[in-house]
């Protein structure tokens, strides 16, 4: 089983529509959580790190339930440059210092007009 | 523009021969970390830097991988020996000491790399 599993899509949606993204994660000694972004042949960036009380940035609004091990992206008034590739990921701190990043497969979002 | 630079942008290169990539991460960033990333994957942990020390190797990193950062800035990854099944996007994160789990790693732009 990997460790953190996402549906890999894709999402073909209209302009304005709201969708929503579910992971979930195996490891429960994992301490932080985030969703990046990834445009096409492109390197990942942060769109936003995940709380259990729930954290919301514009229209982007994420979830963390930790005792059932899932997080969830929800966006709202879908534009088409939200077209991406959205990948879940959970941080482990190693021992010694630093983190190690575990990222689902990601699920690839088309918006159409 | 993140900051993170990573050169090659590309390579291409014949089964058994021998690549290096350089990564340049943000100036003040003390952690450097590289990943690996095949077609329809998410990146995958390789190796993690703190400084000049590689304090983390996954099981993915064969020996015939071997990553430094002389200085504490940049950092090198040599593949010896290629196979096909290194072809891959490998990319390279730097970040910042700071609170044990919310730190922010940035990614550079990744070296793509096809073995024939």
């Amino acid at each position: 089983r990997k460790e953190v599993e996402q549906d890999p899509g894709p999402f073909n949606v209209p302009e304005g529509a709201t969708v929503a993204f579910n992971c979930t994660y195996s490891n429960s000694a994992s301490q932080s959580f985030f969703w990046y972004r990834q445009d096409c042949r492109k390197e990942p960036k942060l769109l936003m790190s995940v709380y259990s009380s729930g954290n919301e940035d514009g229209r982007f609004t994420a979830q963390l339930n930790r005792a059932s091990q899932y997080i969830s992206l929800l966006i709202r008034d879908s534009k088409l440059s939200d077209s991406a590739t959205y990948l879940c990921v959970v941080n482990r701190p190693f021992t010694g210092g630093g983190n190690k990043l575990t990222f689902g497969t990601g699920t690839q979002l088309k918006v159409e007009l | 523009d993140t900051g993170v630079s990573q050169d090659p942008r590309h390579k291409i290169t014949k089964r058994g021969q021998n690549v290096t990539f350089r990564c340049d991460p943000i100036s003040e960033h003390n952690r450097l970390y590289w990943y690996r990333q095949t077609l329809g994957q998410g990146p995958e942990f390789l190796t993690y830097f703190q400084n000049e020390a590689q304090l983390e190797k996954s099981r993915l990193l064969s020996d015939r991988f071997s990553a430094e950062r002389p200085k504490g800035s940049f950092s090198t990854l040599e593949i010896q020996r290629t196979e096909q099944g290194d072809s891959a996007m490998y990319l390279c994160a730097s970040s910042e000491q700071g609170s044990r789990h919310m730190e922010t790693q940035y990614f550079g732009p990744g070296t793509r790399l096809l073995v024939l």
